[in-house]
């Protein structure tokens, strides 16, 4: 159980176009959904927490503007990077909390901007 | 000093040793504990979890939590080419609605 399926895996986009990550919470509901970035040889660092019905919180230093998040049902959060441009290039992950099983993570997102 | 301190590695040992990978951290209010494992390009995955201080064993995985030196390790036993990867500690103060603060990450490598 606590499944979370996180979609596309792997996008390449033009610099100045925007992209959108799903991540879904498959045999649970996630009232709060975190998002992370990760770059090559780093750690996570945590972007914004995702709360169902309510807008996102953002950790310092990241741009909600650029990075535009969306919580709109329990089992559904997205992550929209606007006008990317090269160095937004990341794997980005979500995770979704289940009490009995812990923090559960996605598959992640390799997004290369070009 | 960042909150979860994690010596990144690399870590190469040969099949069959014991491994023993560790964490400190800063924040006294962490109560929960994890490892995580994580394969190149994928997301990670829990490998144990622990709630305050103690000890838990999983086959061949033993955590261990010592909150008043705020030192975790992760031991691996028969260590197999299969466990290479990099493992992450990571902890939260609590069980729901926070994030996870993650260590930078251990890579190691086992041969054989």
């Amino acid at each position: 159980g606590a499944v979370v399926s996180q979609h596309p895996s792997r996008v390449i986009c033009k610099s100045g176009t925007s992209v959108k990550i799903e991540c879904r919470s498959l045999d649970f509901q996630a009232t709060t959904m975190f998002w992370y970035r990760q770059f090559p040889k780093q750690s996570l660092m945590l972007m914004a927490t995702s709360n169902e019905g309510s807008k996102a919180t953002y950790e310092q230093g990241v741009e909600k503007d650029k990075f535009l998040i969306n919580h709109a049902s329990l089992t559904l959060s997205t992550l929209t990077v606007t006008s990317a441009h090269p160095e937004d290039s990341s794997f980005y992950i979500c995770s979704a909390n289940h009490g009995q099983y812990g923090y559960t993570f996605g598959s992640g997102t390799r997004l290369t901007v070009v | 000093q960042k909150e979860v301190e994690q010596d990144p590695g690399p870590l190469s040992v040969p099949e069959g040793a014991i491994v023993s990978l560790n964490c400190t951290y800063s924040n006294s209010a962490f109560q929960y504990f994890m490892w995580y494992r994580q394969y190149s390009r994928k997301g990670p995955e829990l490998l144990m979890y622990t709630y305050s201080s103690g000890n838990k064993e999983d086959g061949r995985f033993t955590a261990q939590v010592d909150k008043s030196s705020k030192y975790i390790s992760l031991f691996i036993r028969d260590s197999q080419p299969s466990d290479s990867a990099t493992y992450l500690c990571a902890m939260s103060v609590n069980q729901a609605g926070t994030a996870l603060i993650f260590g930078k990450g251990t890579t190691l490598s086992v041969s054989s």
